[in-house]
């Protein structure tokens, strides 16, 4: 079974609009973390955000924010006013906590997300 | 630092030859992981090293796959007798290795094998 979903192979927006990004996620461990990356097509992985499993708030991090939740195992990123450069693939990842001492990411498969002008 | 640093970006080799890639994590990162990544996938986890110790390796590393990390620092994935099917994307990441931190990863070193 998937543990991270991510439905959406690709979104448009206009740009200066917000875009929901959507992402389920699957997890026995009581704690875990939920990452965005950004992935231009230069293929490094970005960082955008982070939520804990016990954060009590959802995450902001400039025109990023992301809707925690927790009873529906969603974590969707919420990019606002929308520019050319957000034009990208985006990733949900996930760590579990208890699985062993690895700390590995796992993957959805990615959204693809272009702002038109 | 300025960051995770892959060498090479690109590499196309012929099936059977063997290739070597570089990545050198930042600094004072303990951990480091190798992530394959194919057209339209995400990223698959191969294997992770704390410092120099190599603690967990993929189902999907088969034997023709190698992984050092010697004195904790820069690391080498090899690939012996490439296949069509080890074209991909090859990233790394490093990271601190608590729960809540995230793992930075280098430009990727894309390997074609023709």
């Amino acid at each position: 079974a998937q543990k991270i979903t991510q439905t959406q192979p690709g979104m448009f927006v206009q740009e200066k609009e917000a875009v929901t990004l959507d992402c389920t996620y699957d997890t026995s461990d009581p704690s875990y973390g939920l990452f965005w990356y950004k992935q231009p097509s230069s293929g490094e992985m970005i960082f955008l955000i982070y939520q804990g499993s016990y954060d009590q708030q959802n995450a902001t991090e400039g025109r990023y924010s992301l809707n925690f939740q927790k009873a529906r195992k969603s974590a969707n990123l919420v990019i606002s006013a929308s520019q050319l450069g957000d034009s990208a693939m985006y990733f949900c990842a996930m760590r579990e906590g208890d699985a062993g001492n690895n700390r590995k990411l796992i993957w959805g498969l990615g959204t693809s997300l272009a702002v038109n002008p | 630092d300025t960051g995770v640093s892959q060498d090479p970006r690109h590499k196309i080799t012929k099936r059977g030859q063997n290739v070597t890639f570089r990545c050198d994590p930042i600094s004072e990162h303990n951990r480091l992981y190798w992530y394959r990544q194919t057209l339209g996938q995400g990223p698959e986890f191969l294997t992770y090293f704390q410092n120099e110790a190599q603690l967990e390796k993929s189902r999907l590393l088969s034997d023709r796959f190698s992984a050092e990390r010697p004195k904790g620092s820069f690391s080498t994935l090899e690939i012996q007798r490439t296949e069509q099917g080890d074209s991909a994307m090859y990233l790394c990441a490093s990271s601190l290795g608590s729960l809540n931190t995230e793992a930075f990863f280098g430009q990727g070193t894309r390997l074609t094998v023709v």
